[in-house]
């Protein structure tokens, strides 16, 4: 059962224009969400979060957006370059069942390319 | 620059020859994940180790072990590598504690079997 979504497994976007990738998720225990850019043969690397209390995080041209009633949450990335090709992952934190610490479920990636 | 490093970044063994990875943090952090990744997959979490506890995930397989002998260093262990364990395998640390943070992850060894 995934908890995260990501329902595009691909995204394709001028560059200049806005990107938007979404995610949803069903557990209404996640208090903590992440979007990660992942290049080929490179870890994830983090790019911007955003807590279960706010509804909107930016930094620089990449804004979260979250919407707990729906449970879903976006990026958007203003204006999009041909840099910004990579896979996103969403993820979202709850605590672990022993309740030690948290843990990250992660959808399963959209992959953006911006064409110049 | 403070980093989580992962060695070898790549590694080729045999069906059944025991492997094990490396990772390193100078992050100093208190939490070290092993994820599991394999193509067009999230990456699936396999253990932490939060100080010295040890937290497996209650579908890990029994072939993968993990070791953590101080606050830097964590390895993974496969004794009986798979066709089916070619993957990419993702250290990552965080600050850990009572409130979410951000995981921090090096860049990944992929594991192929022969």
């Amino acid at each position: 059962d995934q908890q995260v979504k990501q329902n595009s497994p691909s995204l394709s976007v001028q560059e200049g224009r806005i990107s938007i990738l979404n995610c949803d998720y069903t557990n209404s225990m996640f208090d903590y969400f992440l979007w990660y850019k992942k290049y080929p043969a490179e870890g994830p690397t983090f790019l911007i979060s955003i807590s279960s209390i706010k509804d909107k995080n930016e930094d620089g041209r990449f804004t979260v957006f979250l919407n707990k009633s729906a449970k879903h949450l976006s990026l958007h990335i203003v204006p999009s370059q041909p840099g910004d090709s990579a896979v996103y992952f969403c993820a979202a934190s709850a605590r672990n069942s022993g309740g030690s610490n948290y843990k990250l479920t992660f959808g399963k990636g959209t992959l953006l390319t911006v064409n110049p | 620059d403070a980093m989580v490093i992962q060695n070898p970044r790549y590694q080729v063994t045999q069906f059944g020859k025991p492997v094990t990875l490396s990772c390193s943090q100078t992050l100093n952090h208190n939490v070290m994940y092993w994820y599991q990744q394999k193509s067009s997959q999230a990456p699936k979490l396999l253990f932490h180790y939060y100080d010295k506890d040890f937290n497996n995930e209650a579908d890990t397989p029994d072939n993968f072990q993990s070791r953590r002998p101080n606050t830097s260093f964590c390895f993974l262990d496969i004794r009986s590598p798979g066709l089916g364990d070619a993957a990419m395998y993702l250290c990552a640390t965080s600050r850990g504690g009572r409130v979410a943070d951000t995981q921090y992850f090096g860049p990944g060894t992929r594991l192929t079997v022969l």
